[in-house]
């Protein structure tokens, strides 16, 4: 069944950078659209950013539009999320998560990593 | 942007019906989608395009859309349900939650 492993979480300071990996398996990974959804503390699910299957378009929330790249390697089956000028309001647990083109339904989801932004 | 809203919280008895709503302008000119949430775990698609389950969700899970608002419904509610529930739609290319709604079964 399908799989999405994500990695790179852990404790940033503010202001510093950090890049976040999803890896697919069992499934045709160039073909589907893939995006990363946040989930902050005690709050609600946010969507973060999707990309084109073959990347030619990326769309982000407007919270973290410039400061974060989400990239994907066809070759490799990986999703990135490259992470910069990081706030304590970046603060979640993130997943990977994909889509059989735009507006169609999420259907899969990585088990997330967790970012905290602390000093 | 787009929003949309969900009441924060519902509550149902055990084999009672439950419904959550989803509340966005012109919603019904769009599909619609509905995750399941359990702490710790992954979110799960229970429906999508406004009424369509997903292989291996229960048939107690349907959903509708008309007017403003998109609607889940729980039927023979189950101690299992008990979950955040989020729908979610799409404008202009982004995915768009709702604030998500907890389902309490007591």
């Amino acid at each position: 069944h399908v799989q999405l492993v994500e990695s790179g979480g852990g404790v940033v300071q503010p202001g510093r950078s950090l890049r976040l990996s999803c890896v697919a398996s069992e499934f045709t990974f160039s073909t589907y659209t893939m995006h990363w959804v946040r989930q902050a503390p005690g709050k609600g699910l946010e969507w973060v950013a999707v990309i084109s299957y073959d990347g030619s378009n990326e769309y982000y929330i407007d919270s973290v539009e410039g400061r974060f790249t989400i990239s994907r390697d066809n070759s490799e089956n990986t999703l990135y999320l490259q992470m910069s000028s990081l706030t304590s309001e970046d603060t979640a647990v993130y997943y990977c998560a994909r889509s059989d083109g735009f507006n169609a339904e999420v259907d899969s989801w990585g088990q997330g990593t967790l970012v905290t932004v602390s000093s | 942007s787009y929003e949309l809203t969900q009441p924060p919280s519902v509550s149902v008895s055990p084999g009672q019906t439950g419904s959550i709503t989803c509340f966005g302008n012109d919603l019904d000119n769009r599909f619609t989608y509905w995750f399941q949430h359990k702490p710790g775990q992954s979110p799960v698609l229970v429906i999508y395009q406004n009424n369509k389950r997903p292989s291996g969700i229960p048939a107690r899970f349907s959903g509708s859309n008309s007017g403003n608002t998109a609607t889940l419904t729980i039927g023979e509610t189950q101690a299992i349900d008990e979950a955040d529930y989020y729908c979610q739609t799409w404008d202009r290319s982004r995915v768009v939650f709702g604030g998500g709604t907890k389902l309490t079964v007591l």
